[in-house]
């Protein structure tokens, strides 16, 4: 079956730019995450959807983070006005359920470079 | 801070020869799970263990848990060039994953 997916692949923008990275997640999976992955570095949390809940937004690092996960099932990343320090790779992964946090399946991810 | 840290941060090994990564966290936990990473992209899932198991097995790779140390370490043996990348632990509490900062396993052929 398909598995995550995530667009675009790439992305580069001029600083002060919004942006948009959409996740499409295994379908039936309720729990979806996003994270960031800055070069060379671990993974950082950033957000966390689950079924029709409140996200857990705690990992967003500032007001300029928001995303949304539409009808349960695609979620979009947007970042406003864009930073060089937001150049990073953003992962988003969905799992069957958030139960004891169970395996994760990643898309591919989208490497965002800000000029 | 992140709740998973590796150690090594890189490892170089000739193929054939076994590789030994560790991982150390700090707070309890209901499992911890082994990825791997090829080319800064998606991660794969390897192994998940979980707080109440001390080994487990999935072909050539074995996990241990010590959750008196706090510690699980990932056993790759008879290593081949195709296992270069990057591995992380990760650990559970509830439905948030903590990804540590990863080791570079590079395998010479």
């Amino acid at each position: 079956g398909a598995g995550v997916s995530q667009s675009p692949s790439n992305k580069v923008t001029e600083k002060g730019k919004d942006v948009e990275l959409r996740c499409d997640p295994i379908s039936g999976h309720t729990a979806l995450y996003w994270y960031r992955q800055s070069l060379g570095q671990g993974l950082e949390f950033l957000i966390y959807f689950q079924g029709n809940s409140a996200p857990d937004k705690s990992g967003l690092p500032s007001d300029r983070f928001s995303a949304e996960r539409t009808g349960g099932s695609v979620s979009t990343l947007t970042i406003q006005r864009t930073q060089q320090e937001d150049s990073a790779v953003y992962l988003c992964a969905s799992s069957l359920t958030p139960q004891g946090a169970n395996e994760q399946y990643f898309g591919p991810g989208t490497r965002l470079t800000v000029t | 801070s992140q709740q998973g840290e590796e150690d090594p941060q890189a490892l170089s090994i000739q193929e054939g020869e076994n590789a030994t990564m560790n991982c150390s966290y700090k707070t309890s936990i209901n499992n911890l799970q082994w990825y791997r990473q090829n080319s800064g992209r998606g991660l794969v899932h390897l192994i998940l263990i979980r707080s109440n198991e001390r080994e487990k097995h999935s072909g050539r790779l074995r996990v241990t848990l010590d959750t008196s140390k706090k510690s699980s370490s990932l056993l790759i043996t008879a290593s081949r060039a195709a296992d270069t990348a990057s591995y992380f632990c990760a650990t559970a509490r509830g439905f948030k994953t903590i990804f540590g900062a990863g080791t570079r396993l590079f395998v010479k052929a």
